[in-house]
């Protein structure tokens, strides 16, 4: 157990439609990183937060968007979804930069139907 | 932009030591990560190099070299729990965090 936590575990919804994923870091960890997952792309960086501020950006289609509140918990929304967007998405998180070490949550599985 | 490359896939037998490389390519490099996947479960670390040379953590060792753009992951006494994806990630001058998309290693007794 990496003390990442993320919800929901599973997530099924039909095109078009907007979810929200939840993730909750570490005790203590002040950054947040999202990861989408696919069979053929791999693992791709979407984008950093730390301490609420967004910090860095990947690969984040202008759908998606994301966001980390004071409490230091983040969501990672996906609106308007479309089949390609079927994948595991990763949340992450480190004490600070992106050069220490990152715990992953066990992921959300998401199927557009 | 970046680009990271490793071999898609290996077989090693129960015992034995495999090499797993990396390749890449990034504007600027501010070390290299290391980590193992099973299958439908999370990334976990295994090793962090920002400096040339070799690392060792038990039966898993990482070397970097900065100037080849190389790194590789040595795994010894191989166990069946060591079936899994092996990722290697590259940290970039603007501190963003790209994979390659790993290498699956499995091991046959």
């Amino acid at each position: 157990d990496s003390g990442v936590t993320q919800t929901p575990k599973h997530l099924i919804t039909a095109t078009g439609q907007r979810v929200t994923l939840r993730c909750s870091p570490r005790s203590g960890d002040l950054s947040v990183y999202w990861y989408q997952q696919s069979l053929d792309q791999g693992l791709q960086f979407l984008i950093q937060y730390y301490n609420g501020e967004e910090r860095a950006k990947g690969n984040i289609l202008e759908r998606f968007s994301a966001q980390q509140f004071p409490d230091l918990h983040s969501e990672l929304n996906l609106s308007s979804l479309e089949l390609g967007d079927s994948a595991l998405y990763f949340c992450a998180s480190s004490v600070g930069t992106s050069q220490e070490t990152q715990y992953f949550g066990p992921g959300t599985r998401l199927l557009v139907l | 932009g970046q680009n990271i490359d490793q071999p898609t896939e290996m077989t090693a037998t129960e015992g034995a030591i495999v090499q797993i490389n990396c390749t890449y390519q990034t504007s600027g490099f501010n070390g290299l990560f290391w980590y193992q996947q099973h299958a439908g479960e999370a990334p976990t670390f295994l090793s962090y190099n920002v400096l040339d040379g070799l690392e060792e953590k038990g039966r898993f060792s990482s070397f970097l070299s900065r100037s080849k753009g190389y790194s590789y992951l040595l795994l010894k006494e191989l166990q069946m729990k060591d079936s899994a994806s092996y990722l290697c990630a590259v940290i970039d001058g603007n501190n963003r965090l790209a994979f390659g998309k790993g290498n699956q290693v499995v091991v046959i007794p």
